[in-house]
């Protein structure tokens, strides 16, 4: 079975402090996502990874890095939260054509 | 104009009605359609796939892609409350060299409550 994992669910953070958020895939999938997701604004994409040590930026990248040292997992990171980046976070894994996601963070931003 | 437009709602409906969901897309190098159900608090999971103009059924749901209209719907029959969710539509495009990356394109989705 499909399976995407984040490291947390529910994560507060003050202004300022450095955020890591975590995804793991279990199914050697190459390509792997992140999302945020906003109220009336949808699915955007932060940035992609095609392998291992490749990065792309997505749509909304400013704030926002990355990093995959391994195939299984991709982390997020937010290297001077702000309140602005209180959001879902999703990761998402696919080969080809579809994308699988993981349950989602929510992070809060004080 | 964005890529994807999806019928933005909120939709709610009795249960056991038939529940139409639409989005229509401008750009034609979309070929991989897909529709995924979210419910509160999770991630969204892949519900229907297709790749080719037509029905393509799947129990009481059925994905139908018009790509001369490019225009994709989702049919849920005999809806049920557990059906109360966000649906999200999703396409893919393929590259030059036909090959597609998994990058998708989401509609900005569809809030339905199914009421007992």
């Amino acid at each position: 079975d499909v399976k995407v994992t984040q490291s947390s669910r529910y994560l507060v953070k003050r202004t300022g402090e450095k955020v890591f958020l975590e995804c793991v895939q279990d199914m050697d999938h190459e390509n792997m996502f992140w999302y945020r997701q906003d109220p009336g604004l949808g699915l955007r994409l932060i940035y992609f990874s095609y392998d291992v040590k490749m990065k792309e930026k997505g749509d909304i990248p400013e704030g926002y890095s990355v990093s995959r040292e391994k195939k299984e997992r991709f982390s997020l990171i937010l290297e001077s939260a702000s309140t602005n980046q209180t959001s879902m976070y999703l990761c998402a894994s696919s080969r080809r054509d579809t994308q699988y996601f993981g349950p989602g963070t929510r992070l809060t931003v004080l | 104009q964005k890529e994807v437009e999806q019928d933005p709602g909120p939709l709610s409906v009795p249960e056991g009605a038939i529940v139409s969901l639409n989005c229509t897309y401008s750009n034609s190098a979309f070929q991989y359609f897909m529709w995924y159900r979210q419910y509160s608090r999770k991630g969204p999971e892949l519900l229907m796939y297709t790749y080719s103009s037509g029905n393509k059924e799947d129990g009481r749901f059925t994905a139908q892609v018009d790509k001369s209209s490019k225009y994709i719907s989702l049919f849920i029959r005999d809806s049920q409350p557990s059906d109360s969710a966000t649906y999200l539509c999703a396409m893919n495009p393929l590259d030059a060299g036909g090959t597609s990356y998994g990058k998708l394109t989401f509609g900005q989705g569809t809030i339905l409550t199914v009421h007992p």
